[in-house]
């Protein structure tokens, strides 16, 4: 079964600052799908980015990039210039080849921003 | 993008009473939608995946003649907690599933109290 770790329940940052949180996960496939979702205090998912496990390039979304080592099964996430609207609960997620839908979630890291 | 309603978003119910949470599918026909279950500070716990027009599949330890799941059009899914009791008190949350060029979209989720 694939398994989802994330080693930080809990991180701070100085706003504008840059933080790194941690994810690794344990699979047998070759081909999956990793993602980070942020949870507000609303509590709605929102989905941050996400990484096919064959592009070997690290995805990018604005202030918000991986770090994506395949033969470690490690994903981190890096966020820069932190803002104070990052506050959140910040969970990894994977999910397996086409045809494979669920998602199976680490046990999140609750990011503090320090104004 | 696509939307999944959620509702009712908080309910408190008697101890021994049955709620239903609906999950829709706005603009979008969902095959098939997953039931978490996230306790405070805790992670996403898939309880079960819901397919239209077939029985839904359960994960281990889930009971599913407790939590009833039906999936009775492509537009909408509703998790019924029966005979409720303090201990299912928690925050439940439907997704659709991660299709692959499409990310996963969550209801807003339900916190249900049981008194």
């Amino acid at each position: 079964a694939q398994t989802v770790t994330q080693s930080q329940p809990e991180m701070s940052v100085q706003e504008a600052e840059t933080v790194t949180l941690s994810c690794t996960y344990d699979t047998s496939e070759s081909d999956y799908y990793l993602f980070w979702y942020k949870q507000p205090p609303s509590r709605q998912m929102i989905l941050v980015i996400r990484q096919e496990a064959y592009k070997q390039q690290n995805a990018t979304e604005n202030r918000f990039s991986v770090n994506f080592q395949k033969a470690a099964k490690s994903f981190s996430l890096k966020i820069s210039d932190s803002q104070l609207g990052d506050a959140a609960m910040y969970f990894c997620a994977y999910t397996g080849g086409f045809g494979n839908e669920k998602l199976t979630f680490g046990t999140g890291t609750r990011l503090t921003i320090i104004p | 993008g696509a939307v999944v309603s959620q509702h009712p978003s908080r309910v408190i119910c008697k101890s021994g009473t049955s709620v239903k949470i609906e999950c829709r599918s706005l603009d979008f026909q969902a095959t098939t939608m997953f039931w978490y279950r996230q306790f405070p500070k805790q992670s996403l716990m898939l309880m079960a995946t819901s397919n239209e027009g077939s029985k839904a599949t359960y994960e281990q330890g889930v009971e599913k003649d407790k939590f009833l799941i039906n999936h009775a059009s492509l537009t909408l899914s509703t998790l019924t907690v029966t005979s409720a009791h303090p201990e299912d008190s928690s925050f439940y949350i439907c997704s659709t599933g991660q299709g692959q060029n499409t990310e996963a979209f969550f209801g807003q989720g339900t916190r249900l109290t049981v008194v």
